[in-house]
């Protein structure tokens, strides 16, 4: 079954304990990113690749690191996790045409994180 | 700063009604998509409109691009229970610097009362 897969699920940690949430596709997409979902904010971009070992900073990197040492994981790490960034986190996927255009995102389950 | 808003933001209506959601821009897109996420879920793709003045259908949902391909509405009959969900909009500029970033509004929380 193609799908994006998230883990943890839901994660409560305390405030600068460095965590790791993973994502893994398995639709040899070259396209991830990853999001984050407040109420009244909707879903904003934290960091995006277009393939394996280019990644670029999205509208609201500060706080979160990531990498892409293959095609298929797009880990998103907090290194001192802050109580602002408690959120729901999505990753998700894309396959881009030849001429680069992008198409359907495919998105994970997500992962609910408390920072206290 | 938002590049995409949506409207409303809450609609709650009673099964059968009619309804129309929208997403306008001050920015021309490539391409603009709808999404429909459940709680507990990411959002799941329902369409995306590529020309200017697009109409598509998908049972009951009516989508259509604007003209100048800088607005999208999103029109519901006869809604049932299950079309219950938050109902998000994305567009993509497909070019340059911004190539392959999606767009998200804020999204509209749809509630239809049985």
């Amino acid at each position: 079954e193609a799908q994006v897969t998230q883990n943890p699920r839901y994660l409560i940690t305390v405030t600068g304990k460095k965590l790791t949430v993973t994502c893994s596709q398995n639709m040899n997409h070259e396209y991830m990113s990853w999001y984050r979902q407040d109420p009244g904010l909707g879903l904003r971009q934290i960091y995006y690749s277009m393939n394996v070992e280019v990644t670029d900073k999205g509208d609201v990197p500060e706080g979160y690191k990531v990498s892409r040492k293959e095609k298929r994981n797009f880990p998103l790490i907090l290194e001192s996790p802050s109580p602002n960034q408690t959120s729901l986190y999505f990753c998700a996927s894309s396959p881009l045409r030849k001429t680069g255009k992008m198409t359907e995102a495919f998105f994970g389950q997500g992962t609910r994180l408390t920072v206290v | 700063t938002q590049l995409l808003e949506q409207s409303p933001q809450f609609l709650s209506i009673q099964e059968g009604e009619n309804l129309t959601v929208y997403c306008n821009s001050s920015s021309v897109f490539s391409s603009l998509q709808w999404y429909r996420q459940e709680p507990g879920e990411g959002p799941v793709l329902l369409v995306t409109v590529v020309t200017g003045g697009e109409v598509k259908k998908l049972k009951r949902l009516t989508f259509q691009f604007g003209d100048a391909r800088k607005d999208s509405s999103l029109h519901i009959t006869a809604a049932q229970p299950g079309d219950t969900g938050l109902y998000l909009c994305a567009g993509a500029y497909n070019r340059g610097s911004t190539l392959g970033r999606l767009y998200f509004g804020r999204g509209t929380q749809l509630t239809v009362w049985p």
